[in-house]
């Protein structure tokens, strides 16, 4: 089984902290993706990655960065947390095989709130 | 543009009533798959289905069945007999289009409570 892991279900943090949410995939796949899950507006692209070192703005990527430097491995990183990015964040990732034809998998996310 | 409308917001049952939920979706691309996720109260999204364009055969697993069909843009899933186990959000989601195009459309997904 694919397994995505998320290195905290729960963080809680300060205004203008820099804030790093990690991920990594066991399955060797080439795409990645960050996601931020709010209520009435559903699931938001933030970032994705289709290799090392290489990375996409998604629907929503201002206040973000991403790092990915090993294959399994995609970081996410608030700069200046604010409260407004107080949510669910989810990562995911996929194989690069057929465009969009395979599925996203998804880690268990991460409940950030930001004081 | 990639759309996809999952028009119920929250459907309630009780216990061992089938249910529907609908999904309707909009593509220019000719050929495309379409997926099927839950997302249990715990939080992560799985993945329960994927379909693509050519098949247009009803696809049935255990109490689930997918209807697809492409003159209506639909992507219906039925749940039979549901249990509380079953409550859920529930997300459609659509590759964009495009060469290359790795990421997926979701719709606002559909909150699935069954009631003992």
């Amino acid at each position: 089984d694919v397994k995505v892991t998320q290195s905290s279900r729960y963080l809680v943090k300060r205004t203008g902290e820099k804030v790093f949410l990690e991920c990594v995939q066991d399955m060797d796949h080439e795409n990645m993706f960050w996601y931020r899950q709010d209520p009435g507006l559903g699931l938001r692209l933030i970032y994705f990655s289709y290799d090392v070192k290489m990375k996409e703005k998604g629907d929503i990527p201002e206040g973000y960065s991403v790092s990915r430097e090993k294959k399994e491995r995609f970081s996410l990183i608030l700069e200046s947390a604010s409260t407004n990015q107080t949510s669910m964040y989810l990562c995911a990732s996929s194989l690069s095989t057929g465009r969009g034809n395979q599925p996203q998998h998804f880690g268990d996310g991460t409940r950030l709130s930001i004081l | 543009a990639q759309k996809v409308t999952q028009a119920q917001t929250e459907i309630s049952v009780v216990e061992k009533e089938d249910v529907t939920l609908d999904c309707v979706y909009e593509t220019r691309d000719t050929t495309y798959y379409l997926f099927w996720y839950k997302q249990p109260p715990s939080g992560e999204l799985v993945f329960l289905i994927r379909r693509n364009s050519f098949d247009e055969q009803n696809e049935i697993s255990g109490r689930y069945s997918w209807n697809f069909q492409k003159s209506t843009s639909s992507f219906n899933f039925t749940i039979t007999a549901s249990q509380v186990v079953d409550s859920a959000v529930y997300f459609c989601a659509l590759p964009y289009s495009g060469a290359g195009s790795y990421q997926l459309t979701f719709g606002k997904g559909t909150k699935l409570s069954v009631i003992p």
